[in-house]
């Protein structure tokens, strides 16, 4: 079974500058697909970005971007000039390429922006 | 909006009760999966429809059940509550036939159990 591991339970970053959050996975599959999804306090969960297996080119979506390392199985989010909007929840997830679509996720890592 | 609708938003109900909580997916998906973010367990997947059939299974217990239903909405419904059912219960959607596209996420259940 696939599992994700977020290692920071906590972090945070200053107004403007740059922060990363980690996360490894474990699969033993070759094809298959990454996610960020930030939970601000609303509750809402929402798709920051994607990564398919695949796909040598590191996704960005704006001021958010990730480090794909498929051999290390890594797959870190880079958030670019932190807006005080940027505090959330940030969950790591995982999904198969084939079978169920459902989503593994990791632990989550709470960011805080400060001013 | 993710265009995926849950109600309702908050419950509160007794130990022993039983609940079902509903969710819409977005138009046109129709695939629909149901997960659990307590604080100890994180966000767990519990079961996945598609199309009315049941196509996933996780970690849902057997006082737990669900459908989806004719018109794609689907319930979760939850007997026997105990304590540690107490839990933030999503619902999401997507197309369902290509896994590379996205889940959109409801807003929640928020159930209590007391």
């Amino acid at each position: 079974a696939q599992t994700v591991t977020q290692s920071q339970p906590e972090m945070s970053v200053q107004e403007a500058e740059t922060v990363t959050l980690s996360c490894t996975y474990d699969t033993s599959e070759s094809d298959y697909y990454l996610f960020w999804y930030k939970q601000p306090p609303s509750r809402q969960m929402i798709l920051v970005i994607r990564q398919e297996a695949y796909k040598q080119q590191n996704a960005t979506e704006n001021r958010f971007s990730v480090n794909f390392q498929k051999a290390a199985k890594s797959f870190s989010l880079k958030i670019s000039d932190s807006q005080l909007g940027d505090a959330a929840m940030y969950f790591c997830a995982y999904r198969s390429e084939g079978g169920s679509e459902k989503l593994v996720f990791g632990k989550g890592t709470k960011l805080t922006v400060n001013p | 909006d993710s265009g995926v609708t849950q109600t309702p938003k908050h419950l509160i109900t007794a130990t022993g009760q039983r609940v079902t909580l509903r969710c819409s997916p977005r138009s046109g998906d129709l695939s629909v999966y149901w997960y659990q973010q307590s604080l100890d367990q994180g966000l767990q997947f519990l079961i996945q429809y598609y199309n009315g059939e049941e196509r996933a299974k996780g970690n849902i217990l057997e006082r737990f059940s669900a459908q989806q239903f004719p018109d794609l909405h689907s319930e979760l419904n939850l007997s026997s509550l105990e304590l540690g059912d107490s839990a933030l219960y999503f619902c999401a959607s997507s197309v369902g036939d290509r896994p590379h596209t996205e889940a959109f996420f409801g807003q929640g259940t928020r159930l209590t159990v007391v």
